[in-house]
């Protein structure tokens, strides 16, 4: 069955970095594009960052661009989230996610599976 | 960048009755919309793609209909494990993917 597991998460001060990791089994990772999704608490969802299955093509919200970057090693199974110069306002539960496909068609942005998320707090 | 707006912020129903969940996109998404259902503690789950379209084992108490900017979640009869929050997201023009605020779906 699909499995994503997020790790990395931890307490940083502002200005600090974070490497959030997100392991993936029982699917063809290298074929799926994939997302980094975040939740601050009590919120609701923000998308933070894409990565098309080859690692050619990478977006990111506004919120983050230049400061976070997504990336993936496709031998190894796993999407990686690097943060860096983090604010007060980035603390939350970061996801990881799929883009779903369905009979040999991919429904790019719409996220069929979900990591359980990995919570970085930003505190002084 | 398109603003996905819900309402109401809280639906109260009761056990068995039909609940309906409002999206609008500030802009047209045609039919590139997507609902997820969110407890507490626990990531999103994907109920419906495509506006209508039901995830791999939804039940068929939950539908999806709308195209362009209004669009509607439909639970038919509530089940105990339907009280949660659901989220709209347009997949149409991005980046940005936007999310609508939310909807809670709680026991009257």
């Amino acid at each position: 069955q699909v499995q994503l597991v997020e790790s990395g998460g931890g307490v940083v001060q502002p200005g600090g970095s974070l490497r959030l990791s997100c392991a993936a089994s029982g699917f063809t990772f290298s074929s799926f594009g994939m997302h980094w999704v975040r939740q601050a608490p009590g919120k609701g969802l923000e998308w933070v960052a894409f990565i098309r299955y080859d690692g050619s093509n990478k977006y990111y919200a506004d919120s983050v661009k230049g400061r976070f970057t997504i990336s993936r090693d496709n031998s190894k199974n796993t999407l990686y989230l690097q943060m860096d110069s983090l604010r007060v306002e980035d603390t939350a539960v970061y996801y990881c996610a799929k883009d779903y496909c369905s009979g040999g068609r991919c429904y790019l942005g719409s996220l069929d599976y979900w990591g359980q998320g990995t919570l970085g707090t930003v505190s002084s | 960048e398109i603003v996905m707006t819900q309402s109401p912020a809280t639906l109260s129903v009761s056990p068995g009755e039909r609940a309906t969940l409002s999206c609008r996109a500030s802009q047209s998404v045609s039919s590139y919309l997507a609902w997820y259902q969110q407890k507490p503690g626990q990531a999103p789950r994907l109920l419906i793609y495509g506006a209508s379209t039901r995830a791999t084992g939804i039940p068929a108490r939950f539908s999806g209909s709308g195209s362009g900017t209004e669009f509607t979640l439909t639970i038919s009869s509530l089940q105990s494990e339907d009280f949660a929050v659901y989220y709209c997201q347009q997949y149409n023009n991005w980046p940005p993917l936007t999310f609508g605020g939310g909807t809670k779906v709680e026991i009257k």
